[in-house]
């Protein structure tokens, strides 16, 4: 079976901290593909990063990092220097071999001023 | 301003109305999605159309019934919903892949917030 954790309900900080949000996986396929998406208050779902099973680099685009380890089955997102607009609440989502997304519970962050 | 585009908004409906729910992309992408996400919880999915062919429905009472007239647009029927049909519904698109399924990433509209009285 396709599950998709993440641990954290809801993190707060203040801005300009550093924060990683948990995303663990589970899959018996080796060929599969992990997306973040955020959320913010006003609805739509907003596309981050896809990282394929067979690519285990990580990946940094400005202020977000993403820690991909198929060893411990995480693939993990770091936000550098938060703001309040990144206040939303993100999830973690699995594709495997079917057009149906596995979303995880999501996370809701607050960036506080 | 997102890609996807979706109509209404807002929808206030009573058990008995009927109504549409609208989305139209021009990504020229040829799968295209409905889901349903009620408050704090992740999107749950309804119908997926690929290439205009309803490829997957999950489970979905009879009282939606989804439409997909054209590669660009597809239309989710409402009738005789229920007060725990509120929800926010999603529409997303993505290219379709070269395999059966598609791995490529959804762009999702705005969603319409819709409330059963």
């Amino acid at each position: 079976a396709q599950k998709v954790t993440q641990a954290q309900t809801e993190i707060s900080v203040v801005e300009k901290e550093d924060v990683t949000l948990d995303c663990v996986y589970e899959t018996r396929d080796t060929t599969y593909y992990l997306f973040w998406y955020k959320q913010p208050p006003s609805g739509e779902l907003v596309f981050l990063i896809r990282r394929n099973s067979f690519d285990e680099q990580n990946e940094i685009s400005g202020r977000y990092s993403w820690n991909f380890q198929k060893s411990t089955s995480s693939f993990n997102f770091t936000i550098t220097a938060s703001q309040v607009v990144d206040s939303a609440v993100y999830f973690c989502a699995l594709n495997h071999r079917t057009d149906k997304l596995i979303f995880g519970t999501g996370t809701r962050l607050q960036v506080f001023p | 301003d997102t890609e996807v585009t979706q109509t209404p908004k807002h929808l206030v409906m009573g058990m008995t109305n009927k109504k549409s729910l609208k989305c139209e992309q021009h990504m020229g992408h040829r799968a295209m999605y409905w889901y349903k996400q009620k408050a704090k919880k992740p999107p749950e999915l309804m119908f997926v159309y690929s290439y205009e062919k309803l490829s997957i429905n999950e489970s979905v009472p009879s009282r939606f019934s989804p439409e997909c007239p054209n590669s660009s647009l597809l239309n989710l029927h409402l009738h005789a919903l229920q007060p725990e049909d509120s929800a926010l519904y999603l529409c997303a698109s993505s290219q379709a892949g070269t395999t059966p399924y598609s791995n490529q990433p959804q762009h999702f509209g705005d969603g319409t917030r819709l409330s059963i009285l």
